[in-house]
């Protein structure tokens, strides 16, 4: 059974770094590209953030570029989001998801808060 | 950036039809990818590449796309529909291609 278990949110000031942890399993992790995916309270979804497989391509959203960084370790089966420089439009929960053919993502983690708040 | 544009809300009474459109650019060009999400509950692949249905969902769910509009099509809708709907399309030509639908709140009357 696939399965994805985010980790690391909480709450934390603005201007303050935090690391989120998504745990694989169920699947053969290092043959997937992965995706970070987050949802501000009552508003919809925004993409963040794609890694490759073998992390060779990478992608992130206008507005987190150059405050996130992503990757992954294929060996732990996991995949990571750097948050720095946070602001409180970075609230949100933030979702792991899997990214299947033609990109679409087809499953995802049950998602970890992340409040950035004085 | 591409933009996609779905109407905030969709009512229907149980037993008819919910269409839900999302409108981009040429959007016929692209695979579109449609999401269920229940409150509470992280969302879940209803419809991929226009019109495929991943294993375990209801034949009900189906899915077009031509022109600027691809739409999802809920047939013969049950109260356990009722969700927000988000429509998504990866944009190749963009440096940040992932890109979702503005949402659409499903309300079964």
């Amino acid at each position: 059974e696939v399965q994805l278990v985010e980790s690391g949110g909480g709450l934390v000031k603005p201007g303050g770094s935090l690391r989120l942890s998504c745990a694989a399993s169920g699947f053969t992790f290092s043959s997937y590209s992965m995706n970070w995916v987050r949802q501000a309270p009552g508003k919809g979804l925004e993409w963040v953030s794609s890694i490759s497989s073998s992390s060779s391509y990478i992608y992130y959203a206008d507005s987190v570029k150059g405050r996130f960084t992503i990757s992954r370790d294929n060996a732990k089966n996991s995949l990571y989001l750097q948050m720095n420089s946070l602001r409180a439009e970075d609230t949100a929960v933030y979702y792991c998801a899997r990214e299947a053919g033609k990109r679409a993502f087809d499953y995802w983690g049950q998602g970890t808060l992340v409040t950035v708040s004085s | 950036s591409y933009v996609l544009t779905q109407p905030p809300s969709v009512s229907v009474a149980p037993g008819q039809t919910a269409r839900i459109t999302c409108g981009g650019n040429n959007i016929g060009s692209k695979s579109v990818h449609w999401y269920q999400q229940k409150p509470g509950q992280a969302p879940v692949l209803v419809v991929y590449d226009d019109s495929d249905r991943p294993s375990g969902i209801p034949e009900r769910f189906s899915g077009s796309n031509s022109g600027n509009t691809a739409t999802l099509t809920i047939s013969r809708v049950e109260a356990g529909d009722e969700a927000d709907y988000y429509c998504q399309v990866w944009d190749s030509s963009s440096d940040h291609p992932g890109v979702f639908g503005t949402g659409t709140k499903v309300t079964v009357l």
